[in-house]
């Protein structure tokens, strides 16, 4: 099955600085790739995802890029603000397939 | 909104008791999911269902069983409780693709004593 490795699993940074989380993926035919966003004590709420039809996704100060040959993703936060501190997943999924595999998370703190 | 609701925030079993966690969603979902959330390992699936008593398989499967009776409820049995399945319990579903946004629950805190 599908396996999914995210690195880091810790990242600080500065308020305004830029952070990146980076996924690998194992399966060549996941063609789904959403990333989820899981604030302290909530529920994980979805923030970007990209088909593997396109190669990056731009949402405001989020972005995803997408590298099918390498089968790698990431995730791209600019102008980081203390509200983006919080544990942060990626994720791949198969369609066909009706299960989503996730990565292990990091966790973005944000130093105002 | 899409509510997913666990029908318990904190849990204190004993071991080898019986649990019973449930799910319920309100948008007419046809995919159910139950991960298990442990630090540094993020969300793993234990099972999934994409239909009324229809269930398949995740990752880590063993010691849970999960039952499907109505289109909008999701439960995850754990037979005979053990300290090891002390754990964050996420719930979730989608709409009739998997490769759609999933709409995860509150959690549920177990501990087996």
């Amino acid at each position: 099955g599908e396996n999914v490795e995210q690195h880091p699993s810790t990242l600080s940074v500065q308020e305004g600085d830029s952070a990146v989380i980076k996924c690998t993926y194992s399966d060549s035919a996941s063609n789904y790739f959403p990333w989820y966003k899981q604030e302290l004590g909530k529920r994980p709420q979805l923030i970007i995802d990209i088909r593997s039809n396109v190669g990056e996704k731009k949402d405001q100060r989020i972005a995803v890029t997408l590298n099918k040959t390498a089968k790698h993703f990431s995730l791209h936060i600019t102008e980081t603000q203390p509200e983006d501190s919080a544990v942060y997943f990626c994720a791949a999924s198969i369609e066909g397939n009706n299960d989503m595999r996730f990565g292990a998370g990091t966790r973005l703190t944000v130093k105002p | 909104d899409v509510k997913v609701t666990q029908s318990s925030r904190y849990l204190v079993k004993r071991t080898g008791e019986k649990v019973f966690l449930e799910c319920v969603q309100d948008m007419d979902h046809e995919n159910m999911f139950w991960y298990r959330q442990d630090p540094g390992l993020g969300l793993r699936l234990i099972y999934f269902s994409y239909d009324v008593k229809m269930k398949e398989k995740g990752d880590i499967p063993e010691g849970y069983s999960v039952s499907r009776e109505k289109k909008e409820r999701f439960s995850l049995i754990l037979e005979s409780a053990s300290t090891n399945q002390t754990s964050m319990y996420l719930c979730a579903s989608s709409p009739r693709t998997v490769n759609e946004k999933l709409f995860f629950g509150s959690g549920t805190q177990l501990s087996v004593l």
